[in-house]
Formats: C-alpha cells, sequence, structure tokens
C-alpha cells in the first residue's frame, strides 16, 4: 500500500515551458486535491476532485489546469509557466470532506 | 473567505515538557478542524481532528481543545519528544469545498 505518490520529485523548467504533475493513490478516495507551499507560508489548494471526471477550482487556480481522467490518478499542468509557481506542490487525497487528507511527499519546481 | 492564523510562527520547549500551539479562525460557520505535522522535507501528516459539536477530542499523547466562542484552537503534546520537532499546521474547513490552512508553528524541542 503506496498511499500517495508524486512524480516527479524535482523539476526545474525555464519561463514559458510546460509540464504535467503525476498524483496516484491506491487508497481508493474520491476527493484529491492539489496544493502549493511556498516559504513560510501553509498550504493553498489550487484544484481539487471529488470524484473521477470532475475538477474544480480551489483558491490559486490561475495559470494550472487538471484532469481526473482515472479514479486514481489526478494530474497537474501548468501551460506556460513562470517564475511565481516556483514552489513545492502537493498533492493529497481523503475520502470526503470530513475525513483526513493523506498527502503525498511533494514535488519541488523551481521556475527560471 | 477564512482567515487561519497561528499566534506564535515558532516555539521552543524542553524534553519532556508539554506543549501547546495555538490557532485562531474568523469563521464563526467553520465546523471541522485539523491538526497536521509536516517534518522537514516530508508532506503533511493528520494528527488529530474535531468537529465543531465537541469541546476537546484526545488521542495518543496529543489533545485538541476547540472554543467556538473566541474562535481559538489549541493542539496539547504532552511529554514532548524530540521526534515531535516540526511544523504544525491548524487547518479549517470553510465552507462547503474548502479547507484553509494556517501559516504554520515551528516545534523545537530542546534536549
Amino acid at each position: 500500500n503506496a498511499g500517495v505518490t508524486q512524480t516527479p520529485k524535482f523539476r526545474v523548467l525555464k519561463t514559458g515551458q510546460s509540464m504535467t504533475l503525476l498524483c496516484a493513490q491506491d487508497m481508493n478516495h474520491e476527493y484529491m486535491y492539489w496544493y502549493r507551499q511556498d516559504p513560510g507560508m501553509g498550504l493553498r489548494l489550487i484544484h481539487y476532485s471529488v470524484g473521477e471526471g470532475t475538477t474544480a477550482k480551489g483558491e490559486v487556480p490561475d495559470g494550472y489546469n487538471v484532469s481526473r481522467l482515472k479514479k486514481q490518478n489526478f494530474l497537474l499542468g501548468l501551460e506556460s509557466a513562470a517564475p511565481s509557481q516556483t514552489s513545492v506542490y502537493f498533492c493529497a487525497s481523503s475520502y470526503g470532506w470530513y475525513n483526513e487528507q493523506f498527502f503525498g511527499p511533494g514535488t519541488r519546481l523551481t521556475v527560471l | 473567505g477564512e482567515s487561519v492564523g497561528l499566534h506564535l510562527p515558532t516555539l521552543s520547549v524542553q524534553e519532556g515538557d508539554n506543549s501547546i500551539i495555538n490557532c485562531a479562525y474568523s469563521n464563526s460557520a467553520s465546523d471541522y478542524f485539523i491538526w497536521y505535522k509536516q517534518e522537514s522535507g516530508k508532506g503533511p501528516q493528520f494528527i488529530i481532528d474535531i468537529r465543531s459539536n465537541m469541546d476537546k477530542r484526545q488521542g495518543q499523547r496529543v489533545t485538541v481543545l476547540l472554543n467556538k466562542t473566541v474562535k481559538h484552537l489549541s493542539l496539547q503534546i504532552a511529554a514532548t519528544q524530540p521526534g515531535d520537532s516540526a511544523v504544525y499546521f491548524c487547518a479549517v474547513k470553510e465552507g462547503a469545498q474548502k479547507l484553509v490552512f494556517g501559516q504554520g508553528t515551528r516545534l523545537t524541542i530542546n534536549p
């Protein structure tokens, strides 16, 4: 039981490049989330999904897109990376809103 | 929207003492509260949660207290150990589908 996994662990992009972060969970959770964490700050929700085929905007969605084609996977895309998107990205999953969220190990992204 | 804040960005305690980490929130309609622990280089890890119909909940060496009157919650860690060193976040559920995290308190344990 791997829990929540994220790939890649590290990535460096140049401004304007695109990339996709992959999150996978093996706990059969309906809910999945993407957060970003900046130095000295708490986590901010980017997008979330309440089930396969559904996505919704969180607190800071601009510049990101997501897809949930399979229940176990939640993809976060950056179409044209900007230095302001330099951050650590965490994926999480849960059974529902009133249940604990299980977090992945994070992806450290640097945009030059 | 919701505002979630912690009273102290850092807290230093002696090993074996009890630790108390505080969190304040602004939305009186918030009904679910969670504490997470984040060790360096890792993702947050669930510690304990509490719903608004409770004032206190206990886990193993941890207790969460909720005071809805002043919109304040706290995390108490008994007999603090070196392994408790981490950043602690409170998270508050706002509205139907949003969880707002505080900025975190870094707990340092002195031997």
